[in-house]
């Protein structure tokens, strides 16, 4: 099945650093979201972005909806030890087939 | 406000034997989903039911089977576990105005 690229796989940051990570997909998406999943518990959404060359922050993090609508960008400002987990891209479309489709995530951690 | 309620958390069953996975939301929410996720994998969906009465197979659905009960309950249920099947489920429900998920905390299974 179709899933989304994530990169990178997995990143070391020294706390305080700022971190970023991107989603790409060969399809189009009409919605873009990011997802946080903490060890040992489901993934939580953090933003949502629904036009192409949207920018959205949710305090630290700031998300853009790629030009192309093909990809999709999360970053985060001075990290925290509380930042450490999986990262997941989302693309939703209901043009033609319905569609959501998660990326394979990027786990990060933070070193204090 | 609980959100989504999976239960049981962990469980370990012996291969062949059945179980079914609980899950519940109080949130009114429409669409119902069941994820797998395994290391390297993401989030693979198995089942979902868009409505109250249907259900529907997603990417990965062989050995499973789901019952949506009612609006708030979708079970899934294991006929006969396989090792293959050792990985950690999570419920979710959508119904927003954002085309957010919201996911259980999980139950994480171990077939021996």
């Amino acid at each position: 099945g179709q899933q989304l690229n994530q990169s990178p796989q997995s990143m070391f940051i020294q706390e305080g650093e700022d971190v970023s990570m991107n989603c790409t997909s060969s399809s189009i998406f009409n919605t873009w979201l990011w997802y946080k999943q903490d060890p040992g518990e489901g993934p939580v959404l953090l933003i949502a972005l629904y036009k192409a060359g949207e920018l959205t922050s949710n305090g630290r993090l700031t998300a853009q909806f790629g030009i192309t609508r093909k990809d999709s960008f999360l970053n985060i400002s001075a990290s925290i030890p509380s930042d450490v987990g999986i990262y997941f891209c989302a693309g939703f479309t209901t043009s033609g087939t319905y569609k959501y489709i998660f990326g394979t995530g990027t786990r990060l951690k933070v070193l204090a | 406000n609980a959100g989504v309620t999976q239960t049981p958390k962990f469980q370990v069953l012996k291969t062949g034997q059945s179980m079914t996975l609980q899950c519940a939301q109080d949130m009114n929410h429409n669409s119902m989903y069941w994820y797998r996720q395994d290391p390297g994998m993401g989030l693979r969906l198995i089942y979902y039911s868009a409505s109250e009465g249907t259900t529907d197979k997603g990417e990965v659905p062989n050995g499973y089977n789901v019952s949506r009960l009612n609006k708030r309950e979708f079970s899934l249920r294991l006929e006969s576990a396989a090792p293959s099947q050792t990985s950690v489920y999570f419920c979710a429900s959508s119904g927003g105005l954002n085309y957010g998920y919201t996911f259980g905390s999980g139950t994480r299974l171990t077939v021996v």
